[in-house]
């Protein structure tokens, strides 16, 4: 099975500021990774597909990049609403496994 | 689009209990559907995934052999079939329409989810 790691699991900042999650898998991927984003009680919802592919909808602040086993999750300017869940999912085989979260705080 | 789950609630141990997800707002017998779960306070682990005909199936290895997923295309619906029941099982059940783009699996709507939970 895949393994994905994210880092860092939590992540404090404040409105405006640009932030970067990263997220690793244990072997190549190509770019079969998707980002999703979750509020506390809600289901997730999809952010990016295809490690840099904005799911419609999804403002331009959020962007994503990467290639293989490494790959980052960027929001500039964090708006209130960004403080959530972000999750990173391999979808290159099945299990699709997801990493562990990165939850982002409100300094 | 529009994904509602039910069927959750309270098991016990070695029990069983079938999950549904209705499907409204798009031609359902057209998409991959899959089933994702959350342990309380914890991330989300993918379960289970069907193909589009129902041919396909992938399971989990934590589920494997105990769960069951099927679907039913004539009435727009999606199940997951529970059995042998674990402690570990309690979780919100998710269920997530499957699309592909470039060859590139991701899901892109979710349902509200369904509580499980198993307990004495």
């Amino acid at each position: 099975d895949i393994q994905m790691t994210q880092s860092p699991s939590s992540l404090s900042a404040s409105v405006g500021d640009r932030v970067t999650i990263t997220c690793r898998a244990s072997q190549s991927i190509n770019t079969f990774l998707n980002w999703y984003q979750q509020a506390p009680g809600k289901a997730p919802k999809l952010l990016m597909f295809a490690a840099s592919t904005l799911d419609s909808g999804v403002p331009s602040r959020f962007s994503g990049s990467g290639s293989g086993t490494d790959f980052t999750l960027t929001i500039s300017n964090l708006q209130p609403t960004d403080f959530q869940t972000y999750y990173c999912q391999q979808s290159h085989s099945t299990p699709f496994t997801f990493g562990q979260g990165t939850r982002l705080e409100i300094k | 689009v529009q994904l509602v789950e039910s069927g959750g609630g309270l098991a016990q141990p070695g029990g069983s209990l079938r999950l549904s997800c209705a499907a409204s707002g798009f031609t359902f017998s057209n998409y991959e559907m899959n089933w994702v779960r959350q342990a309380p306070g914890k991330g989300l682990e993918w379960l289970s995934y069907i193909s589009s005909s129902g041919t396909t199936i992938y399971y989990a290895d934590s589920v494997k052999g105990r769960f069951t997923i099927f679907r039913d295309n004539a009435k727009n619906s999606l199940h997951l079939q529970m059995s042998s029941l674990r402690v570990e099982d309690t979780a919100v059940y998710y269920c997530a329409r499957g699309w592909v783009w470039n060859a590139i699996p991701y899901f892109d709507y979710w349902g509200q989810g369904t509580r499980v939970t198993v307990s004495s």
